[in-house]
């Protein structure tokens, strides 16, 4: 039961892309394609951006993306917005019934 | 619209007990897990349990076996977090997610629970 790994802060300039990586091990990211993602703002409950790896809820921008390569999932945020500035954490299924997440990545927008 | 509105968190001394409900509304309760998750101040989400869609199966953190109990009531759409023998480290803001296929959507509102002396 131990964290995902996610590098502590990103930042990019308005309009540029950023990349977030989420990395695990074969029990957990490698594993199984049930690698979500979240955004939250300060004060605010989570909100899901991404599941199963690449796909979108509805009425999340098309400007979120995920996916995933062995061990590691990531999140790209392309054309980045004022908005965006928030903490983004990546969660998986851990076999067993069990969930993790990640330790969560401050992103900023310059 | 799917929704889940919590209740009870507060203040309360190492080693006593508190109770977290989370009422869901919008969907057909009966027919999902649901989940616990916490986040300690200044700290990331953690997973705390997953709950079967009838309460017959529970899953839980290492750090809580034993001392947290989730728990359901599908009549009442209601989900449950009894939580005895609370530590300081237990301090934390306590949210219930909607859990399908492993993604956690939506999420309540949040509860703070602070375990001080």
């Amino acid at each position: 039961q131990s964290a995902l790994t996610q590098p502590p802060s990103a930042s990019g300039s308005p309009g540029q892309s950023v990349a977030i990586s989420c990395t695990g091990t074969s029990s957990d990211v490698g594993g199984y394609n049930s690698v979500s993602w979240y955004q939250q703002h300060p004060d605010k409950a989570p909100k899901l951006i991404i599941f199963e790896v690449n796909k979108r809820p509805s009425g999340v921008p098309d400007r979120f993306s995920g996916s995933k390569s062995g061990n590691t999932a990531s999140l790209t945020v392309s054309g980045l917005q004022a908005e965006d500035e928030a903490d983004y954490y990546c969660s998986s299924y851990a076999g067993r019934y069990n969930s993790v997440f990640g330790g969560g990545t401050k992103l900023t927008v310059l | 619209e799917v929704q889940l509105v919590q209740s009870g968190g507060g203040l309360v001394q190492p080693g006593g007990s508190l109770r977290l409900s989370c009422a869901a509304s919008g969907f057909t309760f009966s027919g999902y897990w649901m989940t616990w998750a916490r986040q300690a101040p200044g700290k990331g989400l953690e997973w705390v349990a997953n709950i079967n869609v009838d309460g017959s199966e529970k899953y839980y953190v290492d750090s809580v076996k034993g001392r947290f109990t989730i728990s359901r009531d599908n009549a009442k759409k209601s989900l449950h977090l009894q939580m005895d023998s609370l530590r300081v480290e237990d301090t934390a803001v306590y949210y219930c997610a909607l859990n399908n296929a492993w993604r956690f959507d939506p999420w309540g509102q949040g509860a703070r629970v602070t375990v001080s002396s």
